[in-house]
């Protein structure tokens, strides 16, 4: 079975400042997807970033960029010129790929972190 | 163009009662996942619907089915709750058309057991 680890419970980084959420998870596949979800206090939850693991090359999307380490099965997310928009509860998710299963999946979660900017 | 819609917002049951949570998927999207996200917790899979059919299920009891319909919205419903499954229930949608497979979330339902 999968697992996501997510060891750091809370982070607080200065607005427009850089900071880095850490993930690990555990798999024996070599095809899978990688996934930073945000959930603000308003309880959605919004897909930040996505990688899918054949990939070598790092996703980005705007100030959110990711350190994939395959090897190292460790995937986070950097955060560059950081805005209270920011704040949240951000998880990191992990899922098989869908060549191999043949149908749809379910993402496995870690146990989030809690990211507070300050002003 | 409508997104993941779930209702109702919140919910607050008595230990041993029934409850029936709802979810609408985002237009185009034909399979619903069911998550249970417990406080300062990650999301837990429930289980997933696809052509009406249950497809994949997470560790949950059998006191917890669903049911997805033929425009494609689904129910999750939970027999005799006991106060551990209050939580936040959070329904995906999904499409399989979609090679990554994208999962969009609605905003949940808050249930409390009593």
């Amino acid at each position: 079975a999968q697992t996501v680890t997510q060891s750091q419970p809370e982070m607080s980084v200065q607005e427009a400042e850089t900071v880095t959420l850490s993930c690990t998870y555990d798999t024996s596949e070599s095809d899978y997807y990688l996934f930073w979800y945000k959930q603000p206090p308003s309880r959605q939850m919004i897909l930040v970033i996505r990688q899918e693991a054949y990939k070598q090359q790092n996703a980005t999307e705007n100030r959110f960029s990711v350190n994939f380490q395959k090897a190292a099965k460790s995937f986070s997310l950097k955060i560059s010129d950081s805005q209270l928009g920011d704040a949240a509860m951000y998880f990191c998710a992990y899922r098989t790929s869908f060549l191999h299963t043949g149908a749809n999946s379910k993402l496995t979660f870690g146990k989030g972190i809690t990211l507070s900017v300050r002003p | 163009d409508a997104g993941v819609t779930q209702s109702p917002t919140h919910l607050i049951k008595t230990r041993g009662q029934q409850v029936t949570l709802r979810c609408s998927p985002k237009s185009g999207h034909d399979t619903v996942s069911w998550y249970q996200q417990a406080l300062g917790q990650g999301p837990q899979f429930i289980f997933q619907y696809y052509e009406e059919e249950e497809r994949q299920r997470g560790n949950f009891p059998d006191r917890f089915s669903g049911h997805q319909f033929p425009n494609y919205s689904s129910e999750l419903n939970v027999n005799a709750l006991l106060l551990g499954d209050s939580a936040l229930y959070l329904c995906a949608s999904s499409s399989l058309r979609d090679r990554a497979y994208e999962q969009y979330f609605g905003p949940g339902t808050r249930l409390t057991v009593t």
